[in-house]
């Protein structure tokens, strides 16, 4: 099984602050990722496909990158309502979520 | 628009069962896998499998082989997830998802929590 490790698992910045969230496969899913927002009491929502494809409708301050292992998020400038907790995901082989970043306002 | 709409929160006794339901629109059921997703309260997300719409055939992950069923109502547009012999660390919230083929999960239901307790 594919596993995948984020990392950090709490991330604190300022709104306004470039924020990087890390992702790393165990095995080359080459760039079947996809990274989602997820907020308390709702469904996640799909911010980044194929590892750097923007979902329609999500701002262009997130934007992904990264193939093979190494997989990165990145918020351009930080705004408040971007608090959540951020998850990557593979579906190279099955499907495999990591455990998750909790962003938070410093 | 697209939306996936799952039935409501389920209190149960541990041994029991429970049946999920997720109700599709706004697009053609068959063409598209649906996928199911578990999220412990306070932890993250685990994928559970699919079912292909189209052949109705399911594919479960290792750790939801035996007391998880997968089943469709094509003619409803609606999957199922049904769960056997409840246990108390199957209290959870259940998820269906939307993807095509070896793809992102673009379109989610709202969630169903169950909750397992004597």
């Amino acid at each position: 099984d594919i596993q995948m490790t984020q990392s950090p698992s709490l991330l604190s910045a300022s709104v306004g602050d470039r924020v990087t969230l890390n992702c790393k496969a165990s095995q080359n899913i080459y760039k079947n990722l996809a990274w989602y927002q997820q907020k308390l009491g709702e469904a996640p929502k799909l911010l980044i496909y194929n590892a750097n494809s923007l979902q329609t409708g999500i701002p262009s301050r997130f934007s992904g990158s990264g193939s093979g292992t190494d997989f990165t998020l990145t918020i351009s400038s930080l705004q408040p309502e971007d608090v959540a907790t951020y998850f990557c995901q593979q579906y190279y082989s099955g499907s495999t979520f990591g455990a998750g970043t909790k962003l938070e306002l410093k | 628009q697209i939306q996936l709409v799952q039935s409501g929160p389920e209190l149960k006794k541990p041994g029991e069962s429970v049946k999920i339901s997720c109700k599709a629109s706004g697009y053609t059921f068959t063409d598209y896998a649906m996928h199911w997703v578990k999220q412990a309260p306070g932890k993250g997300l685990k994928w559970m499998g699919w079912i292909n719409t189209y052949t109705g055939k399911p594919t479960y992950a290792d750790d939801f082989k035996g007391r998880f069923v997968f089943s469709l109502e094509a003619s409803a547009s609606t999957a199922n997830l049904q769960i056997s012999n409840l246990k108390n660390e199957d209290t959870a919230t259940y998820f269906c998802a939307r993807s095509s083929l070896i793809a992102a999960f673009a379109y989610w239901g709202q969630g169903t929590l169950v909750t397992v307790s004597s």
